[in-house]
């Protein structure tokens, strides 16, 4: 069974840009919870989908957005970036009741 | 509210001993307990979790932990410390019941001196 994908691995963005960033779960995995992890706050939990419903928010800024497609694939969005915004950027997928959650491998975003 | 403490931000042990990487808890809900590693430049890889049931989880790569709920712990143990074990180990907490949201510790950075 293939694990989850993270796309892009890297991304280099520039302040005020905004960026997208995609994971595609485990199949038959219906949640993907998206997580923040830097050196100085660790990993921070941004929100978490379920059949297509935000279902969980963690204490981000409305830059941070995301959406679940039908397909249970998720994009996560973050506009006018700022320098702090560099960070990895996991997506973690679970069928949503057993508590496990599996994560891909991360985006590297950095913001210049 | 739901919090993690790791004790030991480094923990450095010989190949061959023990390795114990402490974790306690904050839980308001009976909570699901979880260990994760990760490798420079990799995800989380889940070692184990406990949910309900026996108290003793074994994971993978020869590691358990042992849920105690009268001292808020859930700690990592290995016999025996392999080379390859080191990484950075996080502990996390989630309901469980409501959905996928982790609370993670700081992280507890595990070095093997050959």
């Amino acid at each position: 069974k293939a694990g989850v994908t993270q796309t892009p691995r890297y991304l280099i963005k520039t302040r005020g840009q905004q960026v997208t960033l995609s994971c595609s779960p485990i199949s038959g995995h219906r949640s993907v919870s998206w997580y923040q992890q830097t050196p100085g706050q660790g990993l921070q939990f941004l929100f978490e989908y379920f059949s297509e419903t935000q279902r969980n928010k963690g204490n981000f800024p409305g830059r941070f957005s995301g959406r679940q497609f039908s397909n249970s694939r998720s994009e996560m969005n973050v506009s006018t970036l700022e320098l702090g915004d560099s960070a990895l950027y996991l997506c973690a997928s679970s069928l949503g009741t057993e508590g496990s959650a599996y994560f891909g491998p991360g985006t590297r975003l950095t913001v210049t | 509210a739901q919090s993690v403490t790791q004790l030991g931000s480094h923990v450095s042990v010989s190949e061959g001993a023990l390795v114990l990487l402490r974790c306690n808890y904050s839980s308001s809900v009976p909570p699901y307990l979880f260990w994760y590693v990760q490798y420079p430049n990799q995800g989380l890889q889940l070692l184990l979790k406990y949910t309900t049931g026996a108290t003793l989880v074994k994971g993978i790569n020869g590691f358990e932990a042992e849920f105690k709920k009268s001292e808020t712990s859930f700690h990592l143990t290995k016999p025996s410390a392999h080379m390859s074990d080191a990484a950075e180990y996080f502990c996390a907490v989630s309901e469980g019941r409501t959905g996928n949201q982790f609370y993670f510790g700081t992280g507890t950075s595990l070095t093997v001196i050959p």
